[in-house]
């Protein structure tokens, strides 16, 4: 598509529950990020896909996290037993394998945990 | 580890008055710099990047940014702003050679028109 494309927009969620969350990227970008955003922060990086590995997954902040990414396109974030910390608006971006052209980055999903 | 700060977290001013974003960032080898802007209620934009060459590099609506690398800053500048430079403002500093991005906290920007 021509932009970064992330589902749901807004997600409400019970606390306990597991949620997905999902990002397709630009075509053809190999590259793809994501980043959360906290009300009040700054964006926190989460983790990073090169093609369908994930050389730095430094940032996910308890194994409650994971994602995965396949066939070098769609990424699906999962929070597994969500807690109210988690609310955020989670961020995902994609790039060429050049940075020289920075990330194009979605609309972004707003998570809340009540 | 690598940061990036951003020291001004609002700024208000008015319409036709100068603004100044400060990005100071801590790593010491080569880096490309990025600011960015989110606009009330649309995603993060690229507004203007530096990667080499003239350290004062110009972007989109008239803003420019100056790379001081002996300062370890990348401060974005506009003469003069309008009420459409509302926003929030991030900077963004990655290793050369490495597409990981480290953002600042960022800073919002009102305008009064």
């Amino acid at each position: 598509g021509a932009g970064v494309s992330q589902s749901p927009s807004n997600k409400v969620t019970e606390k306990g529950k597991d949620v997905e969350l999902r990002c397709d990227p630009i075509s053809g970008h190999t590259a793809l990020y994501w980043y959360r955003q906290s009300l009040g922060q700054g964006l926190e990086f989460l983790i990073y896909f090169q093609g369908n590995s994930a050389p730095d997954k430094s940032g996910l902040p308890s194994d409650r996290f994971s994602a995965e990414r396949t066939g070098g396109s769609v990424s699906t974030l999962t929070i597994q037993r969500t807690q109210q910390e988690d609310s955020a608006v989670y961020l995902c971006a994609s790039s060429s394998r050049d940075i020289y052209y920075g990330y194009t980055f979605g609309s972004g999903t707003r998570l809340t945990v009540v | 580890a690598q940061s990036v700060s951003q020291h001004n977290h609002h700024v208000i001013l008015s319409e036709a008055a100068s603004l100044e974003l400060g990005c100071n960032y801590s790593y010491g080898g080569t880096v490309n710099l990025f600011w960015y802007v989110q606009y009330p209620g649309q995603h993060l934009q690229l507004l203007l990047k530096y990667f080499s060459g003239d350290p004062l590099v110009k972007g989109i609506k008239g803003f420019e940014a100056e790379f001081i690398k002996s300062k370890f800053s990348f401060n974005l500048r506009k003469p003069s702003v309008q009420w459409s430079d509302t926003a929030e403002y991030f900077c963004a500093v990655s290793k050369a050679a490495v597409n990981k991005l480290t953002f600042g906290g960022g800073t919002r920007v009102l305008v009064k028109p």
